[in-house]
């Protein structure tokens, strides 16, 4: 257990849909960062918080949010969900801020299905 | 752009022997390398990592060596055991992102 909660752990939506995937960090940490796994494109990082502010930005798409809250949770906000959406979405919390790199923690997943 | 690759998407051991698992990079600026091990169903579990100053860094029944000539990194799993059976990423850091691999399935043969 890496101390990273996430969830739901499943979610089946309909294209066009929006729904909210919900993260947890370790006690302690101050970052959270998001990533998309799907079986063509790997893990691919999404975005970065620290202590509330974004901090670094990967491949994520526009239709894509998130944001960081005063108790460090994090949510990632998707809409207007297509079937390409379908993947598992990790969330992980490392104590670093910005700019260097330390151990990333993370949770189990959301598994998002578009149907 | 940048780019993180893996020489074989899958790894066939018998348990017992060791494991090599390869890894090319793109980025010569990228300065933090790290190994991950995903079993299924669960998320990624940090392994080992090394930063760009050092050559070789030893863990437990791990060992990761960084070629930075060549831009190639690999995992060395020592004495394979049937838990070793997993996904294995590895990932290169900079900035303030890490670019992972797109991943090698290692499977022990008994």
């Amino acid at each position: 257990d890496s101390g990273v909660t996430q969830t739901p752990k499943h979610l089946i939506t309909a294209t066009g849909q929006r729904v909210t995937l919900r993260c947890s960090p370790r006690s302690g940490d101050l970052s959270v960062y998001w990533y998309q796994q799907s079986l063509d494109q790997g893990l691919q990082f999404l975005i970065q918080y620290y202590n509330g502010e974004e901090r670094a930005k990967g491949n994520i798409l526009e239709r894509f949010s998130a944001q960081q809250f005063p108790d460090l949770h994090s949510e990632l906000n998707l809409s207007s969900l297509e079937l390409g959406d379908s993947a598992l979405y990790f969330c992980a919390s490392s104590i670093a801020s910005g700019g260097a790199f330390y151990e990333q923690y993370f949770g189990p997943g959301t598994r998002l299905t578009v149907t | 752009g940048e780019s993180v690759g893996l020489h074989l998407p899958t790894l066939s051991v018998q348990e017992g022997d060791n494991s090599i698992i390869n890894c090319a990079y793109s980025n010569s600026a990228s300065d933090y390398f790290i190994w991950y091990k995903q079993e299924s169903g669960k998320g990624p579990q940090f392994i080992i990592d090394i930063r760009s100053n050092m050559d070789k860094r030893q863990g437990q029944r791990v060992t990761v060596l960084l070629n930075k000539t060549v831009k190639h990194l690999s995992l060395q799993i020592a004495a394979t055991q049937p838990g070793d059976s997993a996904v294995y990423f590895c990932a290169e850091g900079g900035a303030q992102k890490l670019v992972f691999g797109q991943g090698t399935r290692l499977t022990i043969n008994p």
